[in-house]
């Protein structure tokens, strides 16, 4: 089973908006990561927020971890058509060895 | 720097045949994992390896197996496909790749299988 859930699973809107997509997870994590996948091409990775971080930046992106609630939120600020993708959360899990879980992801469409 | 490249980048085999997938890793990593991605199920672990030992496993059957060489390049195999295999194989790389310092992982395109 997937160890993340995101919500919402798709999101529309307009240029210049912010954007928000939400991830929930059950285990313990080392570290939650977000990618960006465009049309069934590979993964891009966005950022990476380790487990005693709380809020972390990079250019337009914000994420947030909030472990005692095991969710993490990531921040599109003045989205743009080229933003619109399929995002993924994914923890990073210790089992002897790393391993990554993947959310089933949001689809967000931005509209011009 | 050239990024992870996995060949073939499509692929369509008939149920039953076997298959071989190629990554090669960015230059310096020594992790790699792979990752099946399908409508239904979304993105499933398969296995990782580093420095040519498989260190973790996800939940596929034993048809699914991989390997990788002293050059960090690896491959998985799918023996007796099934309809239910096709989907996009994406492999995926990382510097370090042990301990607690999990990196962010870069990843190939893809190979997109398509079983008949």
């Amino acid at each position: 089973s997937q160890q993340g859930e995101e919500d919402p699973q798709a999101l529309s809107i307009q240029e210049g908006e912010n954007a928000t997509m939400n991830c929930s997870y059950k285990t313990s994590i080392n570290n939650l990561q977000w990618y960006r996948q465009n049309s069934g091409r590979g993964l891009v990775h966005l950022i990476l927020i380790r487990s005693n971080e709380r809020e972390k930046h990079s250019g337009r992106l914000r994420v947030t971890l909030d472990t005692s609630k095991k969710s993490s939120s990531l921040l599109i600020t003045a989205s743009r058509a080229a933003d619109t993708a399929s995002y993924f959360c994914a923890t990073g899990i210790i089992q002897g060895a790393q391993k990554l879980v993947f959310g089933q992801g949001t689809r967000l469409t931005i509209n011009p | 720097k050239a990024g992870v490249t996995q060949t073939p980048r499509y692929l369509i085999k008939t149920r039953g045949q076997q298959v071989t997938l190629s990554c090669s890793p960015i230059s310096g990593h020594r992790s790699v994992s792979w990752y099946q991605q399908t409508p239904g199920q979304g993105l499933q672990f398969l296995f990782e390896y580093f420095s040519e030992t498989q260190r973790n496993k996800g939940n596929f059957p034993g048809r699914f197996s991989g390997r990788q060489f002293s050059n960090s390049r690896s491959e998985m195999n799918v023996s007796t496909l099934e309809l239910g295999d096709s989907a996009l194989y994406l492999c995926a790389s990382s510097l370090v790749g042990t301990g607690p310092s999990l990196d962010g992982y870069t990843f190939g395109s893809g190979t997109r299988l398509t079983v008949v």
